[in-house]
């Protein structure tokens, strides 16, 4: 089955620009996770969705960040007035939910802003 | 804040020899996790362990989870080339379903 799917893999933006990413879930996965690596280090959580409940959003840095997840299934990441050091990998991962379960990754987008 | 720290941060040995991966926190977690990450792809998951003490074995990697549930360790035998990645350990935050993700070991494996 098809796994975590996330687009575009690349983007490369101005600085000021908003930015959109994409994350496709594996069918089924009611809890979805967005992070932050840079440079190839450890991944720094940003938000939390588990099926119809409130996101847990603790984790986005700044109000120029925001998320959604539509119909339980793909979400999308925005980011406005992208700034330098927003960039980095940004990583997506879906899993069935609760705290011993399993993440799967996607291949992450890679955002450069310049 | 929890924070999960990993040592060493970088390891290059020579094929055939072992190491060992620490994962330390003065928090307790749920569960935690390891993951292997090669560049320009997401984190596999490898291990899973949710009980204070735990062992699992996989292959030629040993994962332990302390006692206390605030530490773990990943051992590999006989170090391979295939197993170059960069090793991430991650705990399920107390009371949250947030997981946090630990600093990262780099690993080399010369031939």
């Amino acid at each position: 089955g098809a796994g975590v799917s996330q687009s575009p893999s690349n983007k490369v933006t101005e600085k000021g620009k908003d930015v959109e990413l994409r994350c496709d879930p594996i069918s089924g996965h009611t809890a979805l996770y967005w992070y932050r690596q840079s440079l190839g280090q450890g991944l720094e959580f940003l938000i939390y969705f588990q099926g119809n409940s409130a996101p847990d959003k603790s984790g986005l840095p700044s109000d120029r960040f925001s998320a959604e997840r539509t119909g339980g299934s793909v979400s999308t990441l925005t980011i406005q007035r992208t700034q330098q050091e927003d960039s980095a990998v940004y990583l997506c991962a879906s899993s069935l939910g609760g705290r011993i379960y399993e993440q799967y990754f996607g291949p992450g987008t890679r955002l450069t802003v310049t | 804040t929890q924070l999960l720290e990993q040592s060493p941060q970088f390891l290059s040995i020579q094929e055939g020899e072992n190491l060992t991966v620490y994962c330390n926190s003065s928090s307790v977690f749920s569960s935690l996790q390891w993951y292997r990450q090669e560049p320009g792809e997401g984190p596999v998951l490898l291990v899973t362990v949710v009980t204070g003490g735990e062992v699992k074995k996989l292959k030629r990697l040993t994962f332990q989870f302390g006692d206390a549930r605030k530490d773990s360790s990943l051992h590999i035998t006989a170090a391979q080339t295939g197993d170059t990645g960069l090793y991430l350990c991650a705990g399920v935050a107390s009371g949250t379903y947030k997981y946090i993700f630990g600093t990262g070991t780099r690993l080399k494996v010369l031939a």
